[in-house]
C-alpha cells in the first residue's frame, strides 16, 4: 500500500482566512480523493482529484470553497477558503490502490475554526 | 445510489468477548465491500476486504463474509482486546469508484 503524508496534521485558525493541506504519496496514483469527517461523523468525500484534468466535485462541494490542485502523480493539495466554524472537521487525502479500487488514506489534518 | 448501513454504537466489551458489527448495503452491481478502521487520533486503515460473494476477508483476527443473498458484510472478532478500542467503518466501491461509508461504530474494549 502507498504511504500518504499530510501538512500540516493540525491548525487553529480564524473565520474568513484560508488554508492549504497538502497531501504526498511516494508513489505515482492516478486517482486521489479529498475526505471531510466532521466531528463524531463518517466520511463524506469532497472531490476527485486526476492528474492533468479539473476535480470533479461532489454534490454540496464548489470550487470556489475548496479549490483542489493535481500538479502531478505524487501530490495534491486542498484549500478550504473563507472558513467558518462549521469548516472545522477532520480533511483527509486518500489514493486508491490495489486491485479491488480500495483506497488508503493519509492521517488527516485536524482544523479548527474560531 | 449506493448505501451501507452499520450497526449503531458505541459497543462496550470486556476483554476477551466476542464481537460483531453489522453491516448492510444497497448498491448497483457487483460491489467490493470493505472495512476500515481509526484508532484514537489517527487516519483511517483498510482492515479487510472481500470482492465478491461468498469471500471472506481476514486480518488481526476480524473476519467478514461478502454476502450477497442478504446484502451483507458483517464484522466479527472471536477474543477483543484493549488495543481494538477504535471506530470502525462499513465501506462499499462500486462502478463509479467512490466509497460510500457507514457510519461507524464505536467500540471500546475495557481490560
Amino acid at each position: 500500500s502507498a504511504v500518504i503524508s499530510q501538512k500540516p496534521s493540525r491548525d487553529i485558525c480564524q473565520r474568513g482566512t484560508s488554508l492549504t493541506i497538502q497531501c504526498q504519496v511516494d508513489s505515482q496514483v492516478t486517482m486521489m480523493f479529498w475526505y471531510r469527517q466532521q466531528p463524531g461523523q463518517s466520511l463524506t468525500l469532497i472531490a476527485t482529484a486526476n492528474q492533468g484534468s479539473e476535480a470533479t466535485y461532489e454534490s454540496g462541494f464548489v470550487i470556489d470553497k475548496f479549490p483542489i490542485s493535481r500538479p502531478n502523480l505524487t501530490f495534491s493539495t486542498l484549500t478550504v477558503s473563507n472558513m467558518s466554524p462549521e469548516d472545522s472537521s477532520i480533511y483527509l487525502c486518500s489514493v486508491e490502490g490495489g486491485d479491488s479500487y480500495e483506497q488508503y488514506f493519509g492521517p488527516g489534518t485536524r482544523l479548527t475554526v474560531t | 445510489g449506493n448505501s451501507v448501513t452499520q450497526m449503531e454504537g458505541p459497543v462496550t466489551l470486556s476483554e476477551e468477548a466476542f464481537l460483531t458489527i453489522n453491516c448492510t448495503y444497497t448498491a448497483t452491481g457487483y460491489p467490493s465491500l470493505f472495512w476500515y478502521v481509526q484508532y484514537p487520533g489517527e487516519g483511517l486503515q483498510l482492515l479487510l476486504k472481500a470482492t465478491k460473494a461468498d469471500d471472506k476477508g481476514s486480518n488481526k483476527g476480524f473476519e467478514a463474509t461478502y454476502r450477497k443473498e442478504t446484502t451483507s458484510f458483517h464484522l466479527e472478532k472471536g477474543s477483543v482486546q484493549v488495543s481494538d478500542s477504535a471506530v470502525y467503518f462499513c465501506a462499499l466501491i462500486s462502478n463509479d469508484y467512490k466509497l460510500s461509508f457507514g457510519a461507524g461504530t464505536t467500540v471500546t474494549v475495557r481490560a
